[in-house]
C-alpha cells in the first residue's frame, strides 16, 4: 500500500525556519517525481514545489521562491521542504503528493495520485 | 502562469441530482487536466486525469470532458459521500495551478 506521511509541522514565529519531511513507503520512491502542495485554513489548494525523481529538476511557486527549498533522499525514501523566513501567510496544511504518469492516446499525462495526510504549519507570534 | 477558474464556487444539490462543474483555463492546455475531490479534514483524492480518464477505483458516476480551455466534471447521480469540494488542476506547465474549488453541499 502506498503511504506518504508528513511530519515536522508546528507553531513557529514569523521569520523563523522549519523543515518538513515526507516519509514514503509501499512503492519504489526513487522513480517517482514529487510535489509539495499547501492549503491555508478555509482556502483552496496551492501547489508550491516540484522535484524530479533524481532531484536534479526543481520548480517553485513565486510565493515561496527564495525562501523554501525542496530536496529528497532516495536512500531514505524521504522528501523534504526547508522553509526559511516564514510569514503569516505561510500558515497552512502542507501535503506531499506523488506524481503518476499514464499514457493516454499515445501521450504521457501526469497527475497527483497519492497524497499524505498533511502536516499543519502555523506561523504566529 | 495559467489561471484556472471554476464555476460555480458553491453548488447546492440533492441526492440523485446530476451535477456539472466547469473549469476554464486562461490558455490552452490540451487535455493536461486533473480533477480532485476533497472531503473536510482529509487529503485530496484523484478522480480524473487527462481530462477524461477515470482513476482506478473511482465510481463510474464521475466523468470528465473537455480540451483546450473548457473542461467539465459531471457526477451523474449524486450520492451522500459526494458532498465535498472539487478542484481542477492543470499539468501542462509549471506552476501546477489549481482552480479555486467548487463546494458541493446539500
Amino acid at each position: 500500500e502506498v503511504q506518504l506521511v508528513e511530519s515536522g509541522g508546528t507553531l513557529v514565529q514569523p521569520g523563523g525556519s522549519l523543515r518538513l519531511s515526507c516519509a514514503a513507503s509501499g512503492f519504489t520512491f526513487d522513480i517517482y517525481e514529487m510535489n509539495w502542495v499547501r492549503q491555508a485554513p478555509g482556502k483552496g489548494l496551492e501547489w508550491i514545489s516540484y522535484i524530479s525523481s533524481d532531484g536534479v529538476t526543481i520548480y517553485y511557486a513565486d510565493s515561496v521562491k527564495g525562501r523554501f527549498t525542496i530536496s529528497r533522499d532516495n536512500a531514505r525514501n524521504s522528501l523534504y521542504l526547508q522553509m526559511n523566513n516564514l510569514r503569516g501567510d505561510d500558515t497552512a496544511v502542507y501535503y506531499c503528493a506523488r506524481v503518476a504518469v499514464a499514457v493516454v492516446g499515445g501521450i504521457g499525462h501526469t497527475s497527483f495520485d497519492s497524497w499524505g495526510q498533511g502536516t499543519l504549519v502555523t506561523v504566529s507570534s | 502562469d495559467i489561471q484556472l477558474t471554476q464555476s460555480p464556487s458553491f453548488l447546492s444539490a440533492s441526492v440523485g441530482d446530476r451535477v456539472t462543474i466547469a473549469c476554464r483555463a486562461s490558455q490552452g492546455i490540451s487535455t493536461y487536466l486533473a480533477w480532485y475531490q476533497q472531503e473536510p479534514g482529509k487529503a485530496p483524492k484523484l478522480l480524473i486525469y487527462a481530462a477524461s480518464t477515470l482513476q482506478s477505483g473511482v465510481p463510474s458516476r464521475f466523468s470528465g470532458s473537455g480540451s483546450g480551455t473548457e473542461f467539465t466534471l459531471t457526477i451523474s447521480s449524486l450520492q451522500p459521500e459526494d458532498f465535498a469540494t472539487y478542484y481542477c488542476q492543470q499539468l501542462s506547465s509549471f506552476p501546477r495551478t489549481f482552480g479555486q474549488g467548487t463546494k458541493v453541499e446539500i
